[in-house]
């Protein structure tokens, strides 16, 4: 069965960054696309962005809500996918899941447990 | 960006009983349309991709319907271990909304 651990979740300061890991296994984790997506306490689900698989250029698509804050990338010799969240707001903070994508099409078919980010000072 | 309007966003019935959850969207997607089930304090779980389509492992009381604008999940004969929170994802364009939620608790 896939597996997806995050870690990396904390408390911090609005403004101050942090980046949270995500390690993938029992899968050919090169091979599919990587998403996160979040939710506030609380709150729905939220598409935060993906990265896709270095077969399909690695590129990544991303919420307007974290656009040029948030970075995912990945680092598939370790099955690392990772989320750099800079200018950290207190609108950031919730569960951050890690998620894997579906070969066909986008679909989000495993999931983390998740991890807490809470922005506050 | 696509809206997604989820209906209702709380849903009290019974064990037995067959409910139906209805996802709106802004405009058409085709039939590029998730559905996931999240129980409190756990991550979501894929139920239903391409609108129709049965995650592998899903029970088939589980069923969706629908393209462009509209879709349904519905539960044929509700188990307890189905109370919990259904949410709707288009994956036709960027960004990849979800929709608000309906939460489904025991009457």
């Amino acid at each position: 069965e896939v597996q997806l651990v995050e870690s990396g979740g904390d408390l911090v300061q609005p403004g101050r960054s942090l980046r949270l890991s995500c390690i993938g296994s029992r899968f050919s984790f090169g091979d599919y696309a990587m998403s996160w997506v979040r939710q506030a306490p609380g709150k729905g689900l939220e598409w935060v962005g993906f990265i896709r698989s270095k077969a399909h250029g690695g590129t990544t698509e991303y919420a307007a809500s974290v656009k040029g804050r948030f970075t995912i990338s990945r680092d598939d010799s370790k099955n690392i996918a990772y989320l750099q969240m800079n200018s950290l707001k207190s609108d950031d903070t919730g569960v951050y899941f890690c998620v894997k994508m579906a070969l066909f099409g986008h679909y989000l078919d495993y999931w983390g447990q998740g991890t807490l980010v809470t922005v506050s000072s | 960006d696509i809206q997604l309007t989820q209906s209702p966003s709380f849903l009290s019935a019974s064990v037995g009983d067959r409910v139906t959850i209805t996802c709106r969207a802004s405009q058409g997607i085709s039939t590029y349309l998730a559905w996931y089930q999240q129980k409190p304090g756990k991550a979501p779980k894929l139920l239903i991709y391409a609108a129709s389509t049965l995650q592998r492992g899903v029970p088939s009381r589980f069923s969706g319907s629908g393209s462009g604008t509209e879709f349904t999940l519905t539960i044929s004969r509700l188990q307890p271990e189905d109370f919990a929170t259904y949410s709707c994802q288009q994956v036709h364009s960027y960004p990849h909304t979800f929709g608000g939620g309906t939460k489904m608790e025991i009457k």
